[in-house]
């Protein structure tokens, strides 16, 4: 079945570290989105990437870094940086052709910094 | 800028009672919106969506809701609660092609009662 993986689903982190969020699409999809989710306050917008090697800034972009080598991953790294990583992560994907902006989520991944 | 408003951090109904789920918008373009519903550590299922056309708009699930341009507003709805229906509800609004992502209002948790 065609679909967006993420993992890992729950991790822990020490504060001070790096930690990179995997998400692999294989839904032959052209953009992919990092959200995060934090309870009350809706999802805010990461990072995005609509085609490989390119990616833009969402509204909540610093303390993270992503990558795009190829056009099914795009994982996440929430750097030392992050004031305060501990959040639901989701990760999303659209394709043209089936309308503006309908994105198709993963099911998530849940870090606890401790 | 667009924006994106969901009254009420929580909504609690009667089993068999009329669900009423509150989302005004801000876009300065034609928007496109959208309703996602997501059950405890999953990620977002969209519900249902307007793009261009008929204002009254079918989901999933026996939802429904109405594009109101007069309003700025995208109220969902569902003519008789089930117990399946408790979970958090996003709407979330974009213009233009949407390839930048969605802006979603903060969630209303539902809760039904039995």
């Amino acid at each position: 079945d065609g679909g967006i993986t993420q993992s890992p689903k729950y991790l822990f982190r020490k504060e001070g570290q790096n930690v990179t969020l995997s998400c692999e699409q294989n839904l032959n999809h052209d953009a992919m989105y990092w959200y995060r989710q934090d309870p009350g306050q809706g999802l805010r917008l990461i990072y995005y990437s609509q085609i490989v090697n390119d990616f833009q800034k969402g509204d909540i972009a610093e303390g993270y870094s992503v990558s795009r080598e190829k056009k099914e991953s795009f994982p996440l790294t929430v750097t030392s940086a992050q004031k305060n990583p501990t959040a639901f992560y989701l990760c999303a994907s659209s394709i043209k052709d089936r309308g503006p902006g309908e994105l198709f989520f993963g099911e998530g991944s849940r870090l606890t910094v401790l | 800028a667009q924006s994106v408003t969901q009254l009420g951090s929580h909504v609690s109904v009667s089993e068999g009672a009329l669900v009423l789920l509150r989302c005004n918008y801000s876009s300065s373009v034609p928007p496109y919106l959208f309703w996602y519903v997501q059950y405890p550590n999953q990620g977002l299922q969209l519900l249902l969506k307007y793009t261009t056309g008929a204002t009254l708009v079918k989901g999933i699930n026996g939802f429904e809701a109405e594009f109101k341009k007069s309003e700025t507003s995208f109220h969902l709805t569902k003519p008789s609660a089930h117990m399946s229906d408790a979970a958090e509800y996003f709407c979330a609004v974009t213009s233009g092609g949407g390839a930048d992502g969605l802006t979603f209002g903060k969630g209303t948790h539902l809760i039904i009662q039995p």
